[in-house]
């Protein structure tokens, strides 16, 4: 149980295209979602908090209107990548939570991963 | 401010050998702590979480982990080490919110 998917697993656009990723979870029902950002061999920094039926909240320094996020379900967020440029290439990972009622101690459960490349 | 420090980049284990991997964290309140383990390319996997109890708390692939309030430390542990269990480990706190705050992550290497 507690699987969450992502498509796509990889793509490549050209600069200045928008790139859509979307974040499912596919056994259970995810009320909040996140979406982080990997560099190779270095941690993961949270973009956003991603809230079903609400705005999403960003953390300090990502750009709201160069990452928008929409969480139109709750099995389903998307994270739209606008006006992308090679500095945005890199590794975007979703994750979901469980619900058990104690948002401290919920499991979050991570998606695959989408490696944006920007040419 | 919270934070998770996992001391070492890098750790090497032979076959069949015990593996630790150091984690502290810096937390007001409660902690809740979790282990991920990251395989290349890969998202994140989860192996367990300390939330409240018992101070040795056992997960996925054989892993467990120990949670020591005194020394802020929730080290992550294996009796007998697997090639296959080779990977990018990241431990992490959750403090408010439900927002997980990852430290740097330790790559394991485990030779046969």
């Amino acid at each position: 149980g507690a699987v969450v998917s992502q498509h796509p697993s990889w793509v490549i656009c050209k600069s200045g295209t928008s790139v859509k990723i979307e974040c499912r979870s596919l056994d259970f029902q995810a009320t909040t979602m996140f979406w982080y950002r990997q560099f190779p061999k270095q941690s993961l920094m949270l973009m956003a908090t991603s809230n079903e039926g609400s705005k999403a909240t960003y953390e300090q320094g990502v750009e709201k209107d160069k990452f928008l996020i929409n969480h139109a379900s709750l099995t389903l967020s998307t994270l739209t990548v606008t006006s992308a440029h090679p500095e945005d290439s890199s590794f975007y990972i979703c994750s979901a939570r469980v619900n058990s009622g104690s948002s401290g101690t919920d499991t979050q459960y991570f998606g695959p991963g989408t490696r944006l490349t920007v040419l | 401010a919270q934070s998770v420090a996992q001391p070492e980049d890098q750790v090497n284990v032979a076959e069949g050998n015990p593996l630790t991997v150091k984690c502290t964290y810096s937390v007001s309140g409660n902690p809740y702590l979790f282990w991920y383990v990251q395989y290349p390319n890969r998202g994140l996997q989860f192996l367990l979480k300390y939330i409240t109890g018992d101070n040795l708390v056992k997960g996925s692939y054989g892993f467990e982990a120990e949670f020591n309030k005194s020394q802020t430390s929730f080290h992550l542990k294996k009796p007998s080490a697997l090639v296959s269990d080779s990977a990018l480990y990241f431990c992490a706190v959750s403090p408010f919110g439900g927002k997980l705050i990852f430290g740097q992550g330790t790559e394991l290497s485990v030779k046969p």
